[in-house]
């Protein structure tokens, strides 16, 4: 089976930093997404990792370790209009663009 | 950039009834699409994959004979969920892969809320 795990809510300051962990276990990897969602809306790609390391772009970071099977999302300078769910899913093996999404964050952003 | 439609953006049924939701690619040509089904403050799970010119791919536990999918051209693809219940309301999102062959691209659609009585 494919799972994917996030922490299901997480609460952070305006203008601090957040990171929300993803650990995944699927049969094969073909590269991880991170997404974020408004309510009722689609969701919005933020990034994409196939390596392991560090990719970093404006205010948002995305890290992968493929021996570990983790990943994470880093938001920096939070703003109040960041407060969304946070998505991280991956194509796994054997399958072109096939995406399985993880259980999803909620991050509340504080004043 | 690649846009992929949906259409109904909402729709109220009496349970019983069929709804078909139609997702379109644009301005590009998409072989493959993807249905998710996302139950409130839950994630998207995916449903199936939707092949041009071929049956369809169903996820474990989704009902084929429930969730009927037709993708007739490049840019259409169709899910119809038949024989509507309380239980299928839920938010429905199509998603197409961009340039064949780049994985980081998957546009989605602006997604179809559902609501059975």
């Amino acid at each position: 089976g494919q799972n994917i795990d996030q922490p299901t809510e997480m609460t952070a300051t305006e203008g601090a930093i957040v990171q929300i962990n993803c650990t995944y276990q699927t049969s094969g990897f073909n590269g991880l997404f991170w997404y974020q969602q408004h309510a009722g809306e689609a969701p919005t790609f933020l990034s994409y990792n196939v390596l392991d390391g560090l990719e970093e772009k404006g205010r948002f970071s995305s890290f992968l370790s493929r021996s570990k099977g983790y990943s994470y999302l880093l938001l920096k300078e939070l703003q109040m209009k960041d407060s969304a769910s946070y998505l991280c899913a991956v194509i796994p093996g054997g399958a072109t663009n096939k995406l399985i999404f993880g259980t999803g964050t909620l991050l509340a952003v504080q004043p | 950039g690649a846009v992929v439609s949906q259409h109904p953006s909402r729709v109220i049924c009496k349970s019983g009834t069929s709804v078909k939701i139609e997702c379109r690619s644009l301005d590009f040509q998409a072989t493959t699409m993807f249905w998710y089904r996302q139950f409130p403050k839950q994630s998207l799970m995916l449903m199936a994959t939707s092949n041009e010119g071929s049956k369809a791919t169903y996820e474990q536990g989704v009902e084929k004979d429930k969730f009927l999918i037709n993708h007739a051209s490049l840019t259409l693809s169709t899910l119809t969920v038949t024989s509507a219940h309380p239980e299928d309301s839920s938010f429905y999102i199509c998603s197409a892969p961009g340039l064949a062959g780049v994985a980081d691209t998957q546009y989605f659609g602006p997604g179809t809320r559902l609501t059975v009585l």
